[in-house]
């Protein structure tokens, strides 16, 4: 039973690429969450999708978009990469609002 | 918007000695959460708090919700050098939809 599952779980961008990063679940929960971690600042959300098919802004979603794949698969969408998205990215997700977030082992993005 | 304010941001303490950090809020929580980090890892689970005055134990680990529901402290007693890594504070609404709030982190440093 994988739980969150995270790739790549490393990647290296150039200012102005883009990329997707993939997030999937095997525990059939309903809600699912990206978050950003930076140094002395704990986990800020992005965007989370409260079930299938809806998607909302977080605390800082400017520069990135998401897409609820299915109620398993949650991705999340650089367009145009900048430096200050250099960060470690979280995915997590929970099956009813009351409980407790499950959280992936991260994605760790450089951008140049 | 919420705030969550967590505090120590780090300590260094001798194996053995006991811990105790806690987080404060500007709004009142139905859920209080408190994770672990380990480098490298994502965030897992270690203790959750549901009423106003639970006090929960995890083996060493003791967390209480605040009877104002704007606090929670987290102690770990007899600490070991496996005890090192960034505890969260994290903590919910009602009608946020799952969504969480999570303090700056504690970082714990545990010298045998």
């Amino acid at each position: 039973n994988a739980g969150v599952t995270q790739t790549p779980k490393f990647q290296v961008l150039k200012t102005g690429q883009s990329m997707t990063l993939q997030c999937a679940q095997d525990m059939n929960h309903n809600s699912m969450y990206w978050y950003r971690q930076d140094p002395g600042m704990g986990l800020r959300l992005i965007y989370y999708s409260a079930s299938e098919g809806t998607t909302d802004k977080g605390e800082v979603p400017n520069g990135y978009n998401v897409s609820r794949l299915n109620k398993r698969e949650f991705s999340l969408r650089l367009e145009s990469a900048a430096p200050s998205q250099t960060s470690v990215y979280f995915c997590a997700s929970l099956r009813l609002p009351n409980q407790p977030q499950h959280f992936g082992d991260g994605t760790r993005l450089s951008i140049l | 918007g919420q705030q969550l304010n967590q505090s120590p941001q780090s300590m260094f303490i001798q194996e053995g000695e006991d811990v105790s950090m806690n987080c404060t809020s500007s709004s009142i929580f139905n859920t209080w959460l408190w994770y672990k980090q380990d480098p490298g890892e994502g965030p897992v689970l270690l203790i959750a708090l549901y009423k106003a005055g639970e006090l929960t134990s995890n083996g060493r680990l003791t967390a209480q919700f605040g009877i104002t529901r704007k606090d929670s402290f987290l102690n770990i007693s007899a600490s070991i050098p496996s005890d090192v890594g960034i505890y969260f504070c994290a903590g919910n609404s009602e009608g946020q939809g799952g969504k969480l709030i999570f303090g700056q982190g504690t970082e714990l440093s545990v010298k045998p």
